[in-house]
């Protein structure tokens, strides 16, 4: 099983901040949240990840919450193009461990 | 960061047939994984291809249906036997890099007819 939870499903006014959450309260000191988005039509694409510390990207930016139960991906200017599903998973750094994927979340960016 | 190709990246087959797809890394990956999404699903992992011995499946997936090779570093392949209108999906290789960051190919299209 997949060890976060996500909405299923955001909307966004487009030019706005997008601000997807995600939990994994079970989430271990050595493991890192990594964000993955999936446009339609495509292969997923590695947004951002990142342990304890927030961290900024030119995608997107990523705050994780002092217990590391919980963080969100922001997106600070939406566009159309953002319109994906978003895909938050949890993993070692260095494992060769196999990753699962739950359903994640699909952000529609209205005009 | 690598870039991951897959061929082929769509197809129409016809059911009771076998399709083998290929994925080539352009650069050395630790791991190497298969996965299948359904249409309006998200990923499921079918396998990890291991280099030079056989794959590990996940629950669900056996290697008389999904045969998989891994035989270098950079290079895998994924059958898909005897398939029905059920196999259709994409098939998605994946490989791992160093800092355990994950990169897809676009992809393989399946649909079974």
């Amino acid at each position: 099983d997949a060890k976060t939870t996500q909405p299923p499903s955001m909307d966004c006014a487009e030019g706005r901040a997008a601000n997807l959450p995600c939990n994994h309260s079970t989430i271990s000191g050595n493991e890192y949240v990594y964000w993955y988005r999936q446009i339609h039509s495509q292969g997923p694409q590695y947004i951002i990840h990142g342990l304890k510390n927030n961290e900024t990207n030119e995608m997107a930016s990523l705050i994780i919450t002092e217990d590391r139960k919980s963080s969100t991906l922001i997106l600070p200017h939406a566009t159309l193009r953002d319109t994906a599903v978003y895909y938050c998973i949890v993993q070692l750094k260095t494992s060769y461990d196999k990753v699962i994927f739950g359903p994640g979340t699909s952000l529609s960016v209205i005009p | 960061s690598a870039v991951i190709s897959q061929k082929p990246s769509r197809d129409i087959c016809q059911r009771g047939t076998s399709l083998t797809i290929q994925c080539q890394v352009d650069s050395q990956v630790t791991m190497m994984f298969w996965y299948r999404q359904q249409p309006g699903q998200s990923l499921t992992l079918i396998a990890t291809a291991n280099q030079g011995s056989e794959a590990t499946y996940e629950s669900g997936f056996v290697i008389d249906k999904f045969p998989i090779s891994r035989p270098n570093l950079t290079f895998s392949t994924l059958t898909v036997s005897n398939m029905s209108p059920e196999d259709s999906s994409i098939y998605l290789c994946t490989g791992t890099d160093s800092g355990n960051t994950i990169y897809f190919g676009e992809g393989s299209w399946l649909t079974v007819v």
